[in-house]
Formats: structure tokens, sequence, C-alpha cells
């Protein structure tokens, strides 16, 4: 089974503070997704990586940044946390190529719950 | 750029009944993926079901179906026989031609089976 895992599922930060938040995946993925989701707007990309030290930015990238030093693991920084970023945060992975048959599923990690008062 | 609208954000349906989640998407590409996934309140996100673009076959998954309508850009997904266990969030989903994973995902519809 892949397995996709968020190292924390419920953190509570200060406004100000710095916040990782840590994905690791076990299928050799290529591609790797940090998503947003509140109510009423569905998940939203923050950023994706396609390679080892490769990133790009999704539709809410402000106020964030991503490091994926190892294939296996995308971390998700929030350099000086604030209270409009209180949200569940949802780690995703897939391969490549995307598109054959069997090759187009998207796993997700089990979320993380942040809540920065 | 695309798009995708869920306008339903809440539905029920009564245990042993038949229900179905709207789904419209806006786009260009004519080579695309949709999905829907379920999220129970563990919040771990399921795939239900997929549907190619040039596949003119409905897909269907045991008492799920879609409705893939492409001409009206439409993406509706039926749940046969409803259970205590499908009440969840539903996100119906786009993948479009690029070949990197990325979906955009809708508001999501919170279903509520009554039993």
């Amino acid at each position: 089974d892949v397995k996709v895992t968020q190292s924390s599922r419920y953190l509570v930060k200060r406004t100000g503070e710095k916040v990782f938040l840590e994905c690791v995946q076990d299928m050799d993925h290529e591609n790797m997704f940090w998503y947003r989701q509140d109510p009423g707007l569905g998940l939203r990309l923050i950023y994706f990586s396609y390679d080892v030290k490769m990133k790009e930015k999704g539709d809410i990238p402000e106020g964030y940044s991503v490091s994926r030093e190892k294939k296996e693991r995308f971390s998700l920084i929030l350099e000086s946390a604030s209270t409009n970023q209180t949200s569940m945060y949802l780690c995703a992975s897939s391969s490549t190529p995307w598109g054959a048959e069997g090759g187009n599923t998207i796993y997700f990690g089990e979320g993380s719950w942040l809540t920065v008062v | 750029a695309q798009t995708v609208t869920q306008s339903q954000p809440e539905m029920s349906v009564q245990e042993a009944e038949t229900v179905t989640l709207s789904c419209t998407y806006d786009t260009s590409e004519s080579d695309y993926y949709l999905f829907w996934y379920k999220q129970p309140p563990s919040r771990q996100m399921i795939l239900v079901i997929r549907q190619e673009a040039y596949k003119q076959q409905n897909a269907t998954e045991n008492r799920f179906s879609v409705n893939f309508q492409k001409a009206a850009k439409s993406f509706s997904l039926k749940i046969s026989d409803s259970q205590l266990g499908d009440a969840a969030m539903y996100f119906c989903a786009f993948h479009g031609s690029s070949n990197t994973g990325k979906l955009i995902f809708g508001q999501g519809t919170t279903l509520q089976v009554k039993p």
C-alpha cells in the first residue's frame, strides 16, 4: 500500500513562529503536493514539486515556502505564521508519467490541522 | 484557467436510496481526467471513481457511477443503495493534460445519510 505520512496531525503555534509541516511518501513518487483545505473553498494548491530540489508555485503560495531535499520528503514551511494560516494542510504524491493506465492516481496523507493563535 | 464548481454544499439521502452529487467544470482542453474523492471524518482522502475524458463510457465502481457529459462540462456522481458509511464530504476534481498530477478541486459537498 502506498503511504503518505504527515508527521503532525494537530499543531498549535503562535503568531510569528516558523512552522514546518513534514510529509514523507514511500512509493518513490516523483510528484509531491501541498494543499490547503478550508470550508467552502475546497482544496487549494500551495506548492508542488516534480523532482528533488524542484518546486513550482500553486494557486496560493504567498506566506509559504517548500523544501524537497530528498525524493521521499516534501516540507511546507510557514516562515512567520499568521492567524489566517489556520487551516488543514494535506500532502499528496503521484507518479510520473501521469496518464498511463493505473498511473494517474494521487495519494493523500491524513492531513495536518494547524491552529495559529 | 480551469475551474471546478460544486453547487450543493450539503445533501442528504435516506439509507438504501439513491443520491446524485453535481459537478461542473470549465476548461479549454480536450484531454483531461475527472475524479470524485471521498473525505470521511478521519480526513483521509479516498478515490471513489475516475473518468478519462476520451472515454465515452461512464465509469462505474460498484454502487458508484458517474454521468459524464463532456459537451456540457458536467460530471455528476450517483451513489446507489446509500449506506451509513457513505456519509462524508465529496470532492470533484479535475486534472488537465499536463504531466504533473496537479488537481483542481471543487468546493465539496457534505453528504448526510439518514438511517
